[in-house]
Protein backbone atom coordinates (compact mmCIF):
# COMPACT_ATOMS: atom_id res chain seq x y z
CA UNK A 1 0.00 0.00 0.00
CA UNK A 2 1.47 3.81 -0.67
CA UNK A 3 2.50 5.68 2.05
CA UNK A 4 3.58 9.14 2.79
CA UNK A 5 7.26 8.67 3.92
CA UNK A 6 9.31 11.14 6.74
CA UNK A 7 12.80 12.04 7.22
CA UNK A 8 14.32 11.84 10.02
CA UNK A 9 12.15 10.44 12.44
CA UNK A 10 13.99 12.57 14.97
CA UNK A 11 16.08 15.61 15.60
CA UNK A 12 17.75 17.34 18.14
CA UNK A 13 18.72 21.05 17.59
CA UNK A 14 19.93 23.73 19.50
CA UNK A 15 17.70 26.35 19.57
CA UNK A 16 18.83 29.07 16.43
CA UNK A 17 19.41 26.32 13.90
CA UNK A 18 17.96 25.16 10.70
CA UNK A 19 16.48 22.25 10.22
CA UNK A 20 14.85 20.77 7.39
CA UNK A 21 12.15 17.99 7.70
CA UNK A 22 11.73 15.64 4.57
CA UNK A 23 8.44 14.17 3.43
CA UNK A 24 7.84 11.59 0.47
CA UNK A 25 4.44 12.23 -0.57
CA UNK A 26 2.36 9.36 -2.43
CA UNK A 27 3.48 9.48 -5.63
CA UNK A 28 0.32 10.57 -7.67
CA UNK A 29 -0.97 13.13 -4.93
CA UNK A 30 -1.16 16.33 -5.79
CA UNK A 31 -2.45 18.47 -2.50
CA UNK A 32 0.79 18.32 0.71
CA UNK A 33 0.35 19.28 3.50
CA UNK A 34 2.67 19.79 7.03
CA UNK A 35 0.94 19.81 10.48
CA UNK A 36 1.98 19.69 14.00
CA UNK A 37 1.36 18.62 17.61
CA UNK A 38 3.26 19.47 20.27
CA UNK A 39 3.34 17.04 23.28
CA UNK A 40 -0.40 16.66 24.84
CA UNK A 41 -1.62 18.93 22.62
CA UNK A 42 -4.19 18.92 19.29
CA UNK A 43 -2.88 18.46 15.78
CA UNK A 44 -2.53 21.85 14.29
CA UNK A 45 -2.18 22.83 10.31
CA UNK A 46 1.11 24.77 9.40
CA UNK A 47 0.66 24.90 5.54
CA UNK A 48 -1.05 23.32 2.73
CA UNK A 49 0.53 23.28 -0.83
CA UNK A 50 -0.90 22.56 -4.54
CA UNK A 51 0.28 23.50 -7.99
CA UNK A 52 3.97 24.40 -6.51
CA UNK A 53 2.68 27.34 -4.23
CA UNK A 54 1.40 27.66 -0.87
CA UNK A 55 -2.68 27.28 -0.90
CA UNK A 56 -3.49 27.96 2.61
CA UNK A 57 -1.37 28.97 5.99
CA UNK A 58 -1.69 29.39 9.44
CA UNK A 59 -0.89 31.92 11.59
CA UNK A 60 1.70 29.61 13.06
CA UNK A 61 3.74 29.21 9.68
CA UNK A 62 5.33 32.38 9.84
CA UNK A 63 8.84 33.87 8.28
CA UNK A 64 10.54 31.06 9.76
CA UNK A 65 8.95 28.12 8.25
CA UNK A 66 9.20 27.58 4.33
CA UNK A 67 8.15 24.70 1.74
CA UNK A 68 9.46 23.54 -1.00
CA UNK A 69 8.87 20.48 -3.40
CA UNK A 70 12.16 20.71 -4.98
CA UNK A 71 12.24 17.84 -6.99
CA UNK A 72 8.97 16.38 -7.49
CA UNK A 73 8.67 13.78 -5.36
CA UNK A 74 10.50 15.23 -2.25
CA UNK A 75 8.21 18.47 -0.16
CA UNK A 76 10.22 19.60 2.73
CA UNK A 77 9.68 21.65 5.92
CA UNK A 78 12.22 24.17 6.79
CA UNK A 79 12.69 26.04 10.43
CA UNK A 80 15.19 28.99 9.58
CA UNK A 81 15.67 29.72 13.12
CA UNK A 82 14.54 27.13 15.61
CA UNK A 83 13.15 28.43 19.02
CA UNK A 84 12.16 25.74 22.32
CA UNK A 85 8.55 26.18 21.28
CA UNK A 86 8.95 24.62 17.95
CA UNK A 87 10.16 21.43 19.29
CA UNK A 88 6.61 19.02 18.49
CA UNK A 89 5.84 16.15 16.41
CA UNK A 90 5.95 16.98 12.64
CA UNK A 91 3.47 15.32 10.27
CA UNK A 92 3.24 15.81 6.31
CA UNK A 93 0.15 14.80 4.63
CA UNK A 94 -0.90 14.32 1.42
CA UNK A 95 -4.02 14.08 -0.79
CA UNK A 96 -5.03 13.00 -4.24
CA UNK A 97 -7.36 14.34 -6.75
CA UNK A 98 -10.11 11.75 -6.67
CA UNK A 99 -13.25 14.26 -7.31
CA UNK A 100 -11.66 17.35 -6.18
CA UNK A 101 -10.32 18.82 -3.45
CA UNK A 102 -13.23 18.77 -1.03
CA UNK A 103 -13.34 14.62 -1.21
CA UNK A 104 -10.39 12.35 -0.39
CA UNK A 105 -9.10 11.85 3.07
CA UNK A 106 -5.59 12.95 4.01
CA UNK A 107 -2.57 10.13 4.28
CA UNK A 108 -0.50 11.22 7.36
CA UNK A 109 3.34 10.25 7.41
CA UNK A 110 4.62 8.69 10.87
CA UNK A 111 5.60 12.04 11.53
CA UNK A 112 9.15 13.99 12.52
CA UNK A 113 9.88 14.31 16.34
CA UNK A 114 11.68 17.97 16.38
CA UNK A 115 13.43 18.52 19.97
CA UNK A 116 14.84 21.81 20.28
CA UNK A 117 17.00 23.01 23.42
CA UNK B 1 -11.32 29.85 18.76
CA UNK B 2 -12.01 25.98 19.09
CA UNK B 3 -13.93 25.46 15.66
CA UNK B 4 -13.50 21.72 16.15
CA UNK B 5 -14.16 20.27 19.34
CA UNK B 6 -14.34 17.03 21.14
CA UNK B 7 -15.72 17.70 25.10
CA UNK B 8 -14.61 13.83 26.17
CA UNK B 9 -10.78 13.94 26.72
CA UNK B 10 -11.52 10.11 27.15
CA UNK B 11 -13.74 7.05 26.78
CA UNK B 12 -13.96 3.39 28.62
CA UNK B 13 -15.68 0.49 27.06
CA UNK B 14 -15.54 -2.62 27.29
CA UNK B 15 -15.01 -5.01 24.96
CA UNK B 16 -18.08 -6.25 22.54
CA UNK B 17 -20.01 -2.94 23.55
CA UNK B 18 -20.51 -0.05 21.90
CA UNK B 19 -18.15 3.33 21.65
CA UNK B 20 -19.21 6.72 20.74
CA UNK B 21 -17.16 9.45 20.06
CA UNK B 22 -18.73 13.13 19.65
CA UNK B 23 -17.36 16.20 17.94
CA UNK B 24 -19.14 19.28 17.62
CA UNK B 25 -18.12 22.45 15.22
CA UNK B 26 -19.04 25.55 14.91
CA UNK B 27 -18.26 26.56 11.23
CA UNK B 28 -21.03 26.32 9.02
CA UNK B 29 -18.94 26.66 6.07
CA UNK B 30 -17.45 22.98 7.02
CA UNK B 31 -18.98 20.70 4.12
CA UNK B 32 -16.51 17.11 4.66
CA UNK B 33 -15.59 15.68 7.74
CA UNK B 34 -12.91 12.89 8.74
CA UNK B 35 -12.14 10.58 11.73
CA UNK B 36 -8.48 9.63 12.25
CA UNK B 37 -7.22 7.13 15.06
CA UNK B 38 -3.82 7.58 16.36
CA UNK B 39 -1.33 5.57 18.07
CA UNK B 40 1.82 6.95 20.22
CA UNK B 41 4.33 7.68 18.29
CA UNK B 42 2.83 7.21 14.65
CA UNK B 43 1.04 9.28 12.44
CA UNK B 44 -3.27 9.86 12.36
CA UNK B 45 -4.45 7.04 10.30
CA UNK B 46 -7.52 7.62 8.39
CA UNK B 47 -10.85 5.34 9.58
CA UNK B 48 -13.88 7.00 7.55
CA UNK B 49 -15.10 10.24 6.25
CA UNK B 50 -19.12 12.14 5.75
CA UNK B 51 -19.66 14.91 3.30
CA UNK B 52 -22.29 17.25 4.66
CA UNK B 53 -24.82 16.25 1.78
CA UNK B 54 -24.86 12.45 3.85
CA UNK B 55 -26.34 12.31 7.43
CA UNK B 56 -24.32 8.52 7.62
CA UNK B 57 -21.74 6.84 6.55
CA UNK B 58 -20.87 3.14 7.30
CA UNK B 59 -17.69 1.13 6.82
CA UNK B 60 -17.49 -2.08 8.56
CA UNK B 61 -17.46 -1.50 12.18
CA UNK B 62 -17.19 2.19 12.22
CA UNK B 63 -20.50 4.51 11.15
CA UNK B 64 -20.33 8.25 11.11
CA UNK B 65 -23.16 10.36 11.94
CA UNK B 66 -23.89 13.94 10.41
CA UNK B 67 -26.32 16.02 11.98
CA UNK B 68 -26.03 19.31 10.08
CA UNK B 69 -28.44 21.67 12.19
CA UNK B 70 -26.79 20.25 15.93
CA UNK B 71 -23.44 21.14 14.35
CA UNK B 72 -22.62 17.98 15.91
CA UNK B 73 -21.08 14.40 14.28
CA UNK B 74 -20.71 10.73 16.09
CA UNK B 75 -18.20 7.64 15.45
CA UNK B 76 -19.69 4.29 16.62
CA UNK B 77 -17.53 1.40 16.74
CA UNK B 78 -19.38 -1.69 17.34
CA UNK B 79 -18.07 -4.13 18.57
CA UNK B 80 -15.61 -2.41 20.52
CA UNK B 81 -11.96 -4.52 20.25
CA UNK B 82 -8.91 -3.79 21.88
CA UNK B 83 -7.01 -2.72 19.56
CA UNK B 84 -9.51 0.06 18.88
CA UNK B 85 -7.61 2.17 22.14
CA UNK B 86 -6.41 4.74 20.61
CA UNK B 87 -6.85 8.46 20.10
CA UNK B 88 -9.76 10.00 18.18
CA UNK B 89 -9.74 12.84 16.07
CA UNK B 90 -12.30 14.24 14.27
CA UNK B 91 -11.27 16.55 11.55
CA UNK B 92 -13.08 18.90 9.05
CA UNK B 93 -12.59 20.86 6.08
CA UNK B 94 -14.81 23.40 4.32
CA UNK B 95 -14.92 23.72 0.64
CA UNK B 96 -11.51 21.76 -0.03
CA UNK B 97 -9.26 23.89 2.00
CA UNK B 98 -7.23 22.63 5.06
CA UNK B 99 -9.04 20.03 7.92
CA UNK B 100 -9.05 21.07 11.59
CA UNK B 101 -8.77 18.91 13.63
CA UNK B 102 -10.17 18.55 17.28
CA UNK B 103 -8.34 18.09 20.60
CA UNK B 104 -9.11 14.24 20.36
CA UNK B 105 -10.40 11.80 22.20
CA UNK B 106 -8.31 8.94 24.33
CA UNK B 107 -10.22 5.71 23.71
CA UNK B 108 -9.91 2.46 26.05
CA UNK B 109 -11.02 -0.67 25.06
CA UNK B 110 -11.22 -3.10 28.39
CA UNK B 111 -11.12 -6.76 27.85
Amino acid sequence: EPEVTQTPSHQVTQMGQEVILRCVPISNHLYFYWYRQILGQKVEFLVSFYNNEISEKSEIFDDQFSVERPDGSNFTLKIRSTKLEDSAMYFCASRGLAGGPNTGELFFGEGSRLTVL
Amino acid sequence: DQQVKQNSPSLSVQEGRISILNCDYTNSMFDYFLWYKKYPAEGPTFLISISSIKDKNEDGRFTVFLNKSAKHLSLHIVPSQPGDSAVYFCAASAYGQNFVFGPGTRLSVLP
